[in-house]
């Protein structure tokens, strides 16, 4: 079974500094990599998802994630914090062998943006 | 628009009392999804259902309840038996219910126990 763990349940960086929010996984097969994002008291929404092909994958926002294989991760970067990025922020796994309903989400990442 | 919509936003209940929780969509999804939120745990799979007339439980089912009459409706009701229900709850669809489909989710239904 696939898992995924998000190091750091809260990161704060100051606003204009690049944001770093890191993700490992684990799979027995090829995974399917996410990241969403969840405003306070809303529901998720998709930021950046890596099925096949490209490893560097860019999504809204001016975020993007690359896939290594080799060390297991989908870190999200940005490289300039806006104010409006302050959200927590979920990596999900899934494996292509099965549906949906096997994606699993990590604990979450509060990222706090300072002025 | 297309989307998802939740209702109730607020919710409060008495021990020993069972609550439905309303989710609707108009993106012609397949596969709808609950899901429970805790601090600090992530989402959590109540239940899915990827065709009309029929549901499957997820990792947490218990206590939970669901049906799936139409395609755009797949309510979930939190009975007395759930021990701790207090919590977020998040309804979600895709497409098709495969692999590599990106969630929609609605803005969420909070339910807490007095």
């Amino acid at each position: 079974a696939q898992s995924v763990t998000q190091l750091g349940s809260h990161v704060s960086v100051s606003e204009g500094a690049l944001v770093l929010l890191r993700c490992n996984y684990s799979s027995s097969v090829p995974p399917y990599l996410f990241w969403y994002v969840q405003y306070p008291n809303q529901g998720l929404q998709l930021l950046l998802k890596y099925t096949t092909g490209a490893t560097l994958v860019k999504g809204i926002n001016g975020f993007e994630a690359e896939f290594k294989k080799s060390e297991t991760s989908f870190h999200l970067t940005k490289p300039s914090a806006h104010m409006s990025d302050a959200a927590e922020y979920f990596c999900a796994v899934s494996e292509s062998n099965f549906g949906n309903e096997k994606l699993t989400f990590g604990t979450g990442t509060r990222l706090t943006i300072i002025p | 628009d297309g989307g998802i919509t939740q209702s109730p936003k607020y919710l409060f209940r008495k021990e020993g009392q069972n609550v439905t929780l309303s989710c609707e969509q108009n993106l012609n999804h397949d596969a709808m999804y609950w899901y429970r939120q805790d601090p600090g745990q992530g989402l959590r799979l109540i239940y899915y259902s990827q065709i009309v007339n029929d549901f499957q439980k997820g990792d947490i089912a218990e206590g939970y309840s669901v049906s799936r009459e139409k395609k755009e409706s797949f309510p979930l009701t939190v009975t007395s038996a759930q021990k701790n229900p207090t919590a977020f709850y998040l309804c979600a669809s895709t497409r098709y219910g495969l692999a590599g489909e990106e969630l929609f989710f609605g803005e969420g239904s909070r339910l807490t126990v007095l």
